[in-house]
């Protein structure tokens, strides 16, 4: 069965300081998103990377997605404290379906 | 706001009952799916229909059922419900069932007790 793993599972910076949130999954997917919660709140999509070599970028995230490797990056650029939530990545598996399973969540804490 | 609605947002009930959760896709997107999230589980994927057909099944237990009317409104029943299935239970909706873009409603928070 796919595992999708993120790491860190938390993560505390400081504003203006660069970081890159890691999902790792463990067998074939070359579908996989990101998304964003805020506390209390419900998800929002940031990115959907469909291809391997895909790379997208708005505002200070970016995500790419290696599919030989398994792994998609979330790099954040001179963080924020807007930018502190939780970020999930999600992989849809098995390949042609539409299901769809998360990793564990990476939180995030920027301080000002 | 994502234009995904659901009803009602908090429900608490006991063990052993049945509930219906209720959700509205945003104005002419197909696709709905239902997630639950919980401390236990973390955010898992129940199930998938597009245009009122079910198109894909995750982690749905035996005791819950949903469906997509024409209208395009879905439901999702829980039954003989156990404390275990307190959780945050999210509906997103998409244009069609092709890997779009998600749009998640706020969703509702069930206690069981």
């Amino acid at each position: 069965e796919l595992k999708v793993e993120q790491n860190p599972l938390f993560l505390s910076m400081q504003e203006g300081k660069n970081y890159t949130i890691y999902c790792n999954y463990s067998t074939t997917s070359d579908r996989l998103y990101w998304y964003r919660q805020d506390p209390g709140k419900s998800l929002e999509s940031l990115f959907v990377l469909l291809s391997n070599g895909a790379v997208k970028q708005e505002g200070r995230l970016m995500a790419s997605l290696d599919t030989k490797a398994r792994l998609s990056t979330l790099h954040i650029t001179a963080a924020v404290h807007d930018l502190s939530a939780t970020y999930f990545c999600a992989v849809v598996y098995p390949p042609g379906t539409y299901k769809y399973i998360f990793g564990t969540g990476t939180r995030l804490k920027v301080l000002a | 706001d994502s234009g995904v609605t659901q009803t009602p947002k908090h429900l608490i009930t006991a063990t052993g009952q049945r509930v219906t959760l209720r959700c509205s896709p945003r104005s002419g997107d197909l696709s709905v799916y239902w997630y639950q999230q919980s401390l236990d589980q973390g955010l898992q994927f129940l199930i998938q229909y597009y245009n009122g057909e079910e198109r894909a099944k995750g982690n749905i237990l035996e005791r819950f059922s949903a469906q997509q009317f024409p209208d395009l409104h879905s439901e999702l029943n829980l039954s003989s419900l156990e404390l275990g299935d307190s959780a945050l239970y999210f509906c997103a909706s998409s244009p069609t069932q092709e890997y779009n873009e998600q749009f998640f409603g706020p969703g509702t928070r069930l206690t069981v007790l």
